[in-house]
């Protein structure tokens, strides 16, 4: 079962930042936060991932609440091209090798529009 | 192009008909991941492989899907006797060591009719 929700779709300007939410109440301690986006008919594509700390990288900033139960990405100049299905992920251990994997919500629908 | 790839990116099929599909990881990747997605879904979590050995997999793997990665390197997915609910994206990854992210491929479009 996904760990994270997300609302469904939103729109954001073209230039403006995207702000999009995620919320993972069940997160465990050691548990990392990843954002992967799926452009149509694509792979998934990897953003970010984060654990207690912000984090920001060329494409996104990853910003972490405190009590990590939620977590914002932010895009800071949204382009016709960030137009996508983002997913937040939580990371879970998949068995005693230390192996992880991905546990995939149904992501928000973002549209970027000129 | 040093990506994940996946053979073929389509594959059309009639109920009943047995179909394989490969995937070549980035070349130093030991770990090698597949997922099934469906329309308006995010992708499911199938198996994994840590060099050539199986180490995990899915409910979701019912017995006529069989996985192999024989050399540690590229990976088949078989399925056989295919069913409609068998129609799917089947989407590969892979990533250096288990700590590091997963570089997905572009996925094999299933169509079982």
């Amino acid at each position: 079962d996904a760990k994270t929700t997300q609302p469904p779709s939103m729109d954001c300007a073209e230039g403006r930042a995207a702000n999009l939410p995620c919320n993972h109440s069940t997160i465990s301690g050691n548990e990392y936060v990843y954002w992967y986006r799926q452009i149509h008919s694509q792979g998934p594509q990897y953003i970010i991932h984060g654990l207690k700390n912000n984090e920001t990288n060329e494409m996104a900033s990853l910003i972490i609440t405190e009590d990590r139960k939620s977590s914002t990405l932010i895009l800071p100049h949204a382009t016709l091209r960030d137009t996508a299905v983002y997913y937040c992920i939580v990371r879970v251990v998949a068995d005693t090798s230390g192996t992880y994997k991905y546990i995939f919500g149904t992501g928000t629908r973002l549209k970027v529009l000129a | 192009d040093t990506g994940v790839s996946q053979n073929p990116r389509h594959k059309i099929t009639k109920r009943g008909q047995n179909v394989t599909f490969r995937c070549d990881p980035i070349s130093e990747h030991n770990r090698l991941y597949w997922y099934r997605q469906t329309l308006g879904q995010g992708p499911e979590f199938l198996t994994y492989f840590q060099n050539e050995a199986q180490l995990e997999k899915s409910r979701l793997l019912s017995d006529r899907f069989s996985a192999e990665r024989p050399k540690g390197s590229f990976s088949t997915l078989e399925i056989q006797r295919t069913e409609q609910g068998d129609s799917a994206m089947y989407l590969c990854a892979s990533s250096l060591g288990h700590y590091n992210e997963q570089f997905f491929g572009p996925g094999t479009r299933l169509t079982v009719l």
